[in-house]
């Protein structure tokens, strides 16, 4: 069972709408859990990072965790055409860092 | 600037012949660490270092070493390249290893 699993997409949303990802994680052992974004050919950026349950809130991305469920969402609302990128959901456990794969966000004009 | 450097950016390399990539931060963090990135894998942790000399194992060690000699400095040594260990590799850096991560560019590794 992978560490951390997310729906690779691509997902599709037109501009102005919300775009939800979803990532669930297996061990409950788990602390902190991020949302980094990472354009084509650049290195990952850090978005968010949460680490009690429920919502956090930041301009317009919002960072939920449910650590009963192992599930860790982000929304981005009023999505943008520079949104689009691939959105790596991580977990980090002790001193390790395990990511998903990512799902790729595409923002339609 | 603030920022943590790769070098180099790209390498074509034949399998057995060492080599070394090299990461450099300048904003005094003490926790520095080493990714692959491989399609369908995402990003894995190889290495890990919480200060100079302490370093760790991540989720796929096998094959590479580091050291941390000095705070700013965590260059990254495939003894014996193989074509498995084509791939794109990340430094990051952070002040304690507990929040934000910096990445570097990326090197881009092509072993033949």
């Amino acid at each position: 069972q992978k560490e951390v699993e997310q729906n690779s997409g691509p997902l599709s949303v037109p501009e102005g709408a919300i775009a939800s990802l979803n990532c669930t994680y297996s061990d409950r052992g788990s602390q902190s859990f991020f949302w980094y974004r990472q354009y084509s050919g650049k290195s990952p950026e850090l978005i968010m990072f949460i680490y009690s349950n429920g919502d956090k809130e930041d301009g317009r991305f919002t960072a939920q965790l449910n650590k009963a469920s192992q599930y860790v969402s982000l929304l981005i609302r009023d999505s943008q055409p520079s949104d689009s990128a691939t959105y790596l959901c991580a977990v980090k456990r002790a001193n390790n860092l395990f990511f998903g794969t990512g799902t790729r966000l595409t923002v339609i004009p | 600037e603030a920022q943590v450097t790769q070098n180099p950016r790209y390498l074509i390399t034949v399998t057995g012949k060492k080599l070394t990539v090299t990461c450099s931060q300048n904003m005094n963090h003490e926790y520095m660490s080493w990714y692959r990135q491989d399609p369908g894998l995402g990003l894995r942790q190889i290495y890990y270092s919480m200060n100079v000399e302490v370093t760790d194992k991540g989720d796929v060690p096998e094959g590479y070493k580091v050291s941390r000699k000095e705070k700013r400095n965590f260059p990254l040594i495939l003894e014996s390249p193989s074509p498995n260990q084509t791939s794109l590799y990340f430094c990051a850096s952070s002040f304690d290893g507990g929040n934000e991560q910096f990445f570097g560019p990326g090197t881009r590794l092509t072993v033949l």
